[in-house]
């Protein structure tokens, strides 16, 4: 069935350096990919999105990269700051559905 | 823009009890959802609404859970009898149409089921 794995399960860091979060699907038909950031006692707020027919997309410093052949997509923060700390959830839909297939999560701590 | 609303925020109730969620989305936003956070676990959908049509409730545990939406804006989800592994945060999101994605999360309803 379709599934959505992510690693690593927690992620440290300190404040300046860069955050990596990788992500493999199973369904090949996937073709949307969003990444969600969730702080405690809040609902998931979508912070990048990217669709199969781009391999990657930045926004300021957040950057995610696809690779459709190894499906696999990745989450790179760069200059983290303590206010990225929360947990990260990739998750992927399939063509013409909106269901989206949520990973396990990635609890990152920055440390200033 | 508003939110999502959902209420309560949390809600604890005696197994076998039975409880109501309510959520509003976002004004004018069509496509509506219901997804169940385990604590540890990513989302799972429950069911989607396309206006006050069923999309997709087939992960919806149908001899106990019930949602609808009545004028396809506000919709309730409901657990009747509730069981201890009900307890979850429950979470709407709403979409201005289908397959546009990016959709907008509410803060969501922590039920603990004891």
């Amino acid at each position: 069935g379709e599934n959505v794995e992510q690693h690593p399960s927690t992620l440290s860091v300190q404040e300046g350096d860069s955050a990596v979060i990788k992500c493999t699907y199973s369904d090949s038909a996937s073709n949307y990919f969003p990444w969600y950031k969730q702080e405690l006692g809040k609902g998931p707020q979508l912070i990048i999105d990217i669709r199969s027919n781009v391999g990657e997309k930045k926004d300021q410093r957040i950057a995610v990269t696809l690779n459709k052949t190894a499906k696999h997509f990745s989450l790179h923060i760069t200059e983290t700051q303590p206010e990225d700390s929360a947990v990260y959830f990739c998750a992927a839909s399939k063509k013409w559905t909106d269901k989206l297939i949520f990973g396990t999560g990635t609890r990152l701590q920055v440390f200033p | 823009e508003a939110g999502v609303a959902q209420s309560p925020r949390y809600k604890i109730i005696e197994k076998r009890q039975s409880v109501a969620f309510w959520c509003n989305p976002i004004s004018g936003h069509a496509t509506l959802y219901w997804y169940q956070q385990i604590l540890g676990q990513g989302p799972k959908l429950l069911i989607q609404f396309q206006n006050n049509g069923v999309v997709d409730d087939s992960q919806l545990p149908k001899d106990r859970f019930s949602a609808e939406r009545l004028k396809g804006v506000d919709s309730t989800l409901k657990i009747q009898p509730a069981k201890l592994e009900d307890s979850a945060v429950y979470l709407c999101a709403s979409s201005l149409d289908l397959h546009i994605g990016g959709y907008t999360f509410g803060s969501g309803t922590r039920l603990t089921v004891v």
